[in-house]
């Protein structure tokens, strides 16, 4: 019954590697986001799409790849990954116009050695 | 730019009352959120404010004012599992932009 889920929940790789983040939402919203929560939990939007469609993209390195295949799949693929990428990644959703509240994920922590 | 700035920590007992105050500076607004995160948790949705005045939702209210971009969430009646960082956020297009949250510590 989880709303916004994604995967894996922990993340351990080396710099200059490749890896992806899956995050699905069984709630019939149309737009989903990606968060990066830094150490100091500062929490920055990193994309929105609205049903398949990316509507934002706040000026995240090019290495930063999100793909939508369905409106309730939004996944993250980092490239060359760098130590300054550590940080924790957030999933959310948020139902359409008129609605505000956003729902998250339980967060992928990302740990680049 | 755009900013919100929150006390990073508050500190109170069981039992008692206490206010996170939230101001911001954004290009656009169209309302105030607050979100409460526990510790290796995600934000959980809390209270939405799109118009002056208070809302209020159980031992948990909000505050907005448009004209001093100023908000603050009310939290009574603390209890321990109130622990945790609030993060106060605008919505000046359809991205939330987030505060630097605030720490509160519930001590019994």
């Amino acid at each position: 019954d989880t709303a916004v889920s994604q995967t894996p929940k922990y993340l351990v790789t080396q710099m200059g590697n490749d890896k992806s983040i899956k995050c699905e939402q069984n709630l019939g919203h149309d737009t989903m986001y990606w968060y990066k929560q830094d150490s100091k939990k500062f929490l920055k939007i990193m994309f929105s799409y609205n049903n398949k469609e990316l509507i934002i993209n706040e000026t995240v390195p090019n290495r930063f790849s999100p793909k939508s295949p369905d409106k309730a799949h939004l996944n993250l693929h980092i490239n060359s990954l760098e130590l300054g990428d550590s940080a924790v990644y957030f999933c959310a959703s948020r139902a359409g116009t008129g609605r505000y509240e956003q729902y998250f994920g339980p967060g992928t922590r990302l740990t680049v050695t | 730019g755009q900013s919100l700035e929150q006390p990073s920590e508050v500190t109170a007992v069981e039992g008692a009352i206490v206010q996170i105050n939230c101001t911001y500076q954004t290009s656009g607004f169209y309302g105030l959120s607050w979100y409460q995160q526990h510790d290796g948790g995600a934000p959980t949705f809390l209270s939405y404010n799109a118009l002056d005045g208070l809302e209020e939702t159980g031992r948990f209210s909000s505050f907005l004012s448009r004209s001093d971009s100023y908000g603050y969430l009310l939290l009574q009646e603390l209890q321990m599992k109130d622990s945790a960082s609030y993060f106060c956020a605008v919505a000046p297009s359809d991205k939330l932009i987030f505060g630097t949250g605030t720490r509160l510590q519930v001590f019994p």
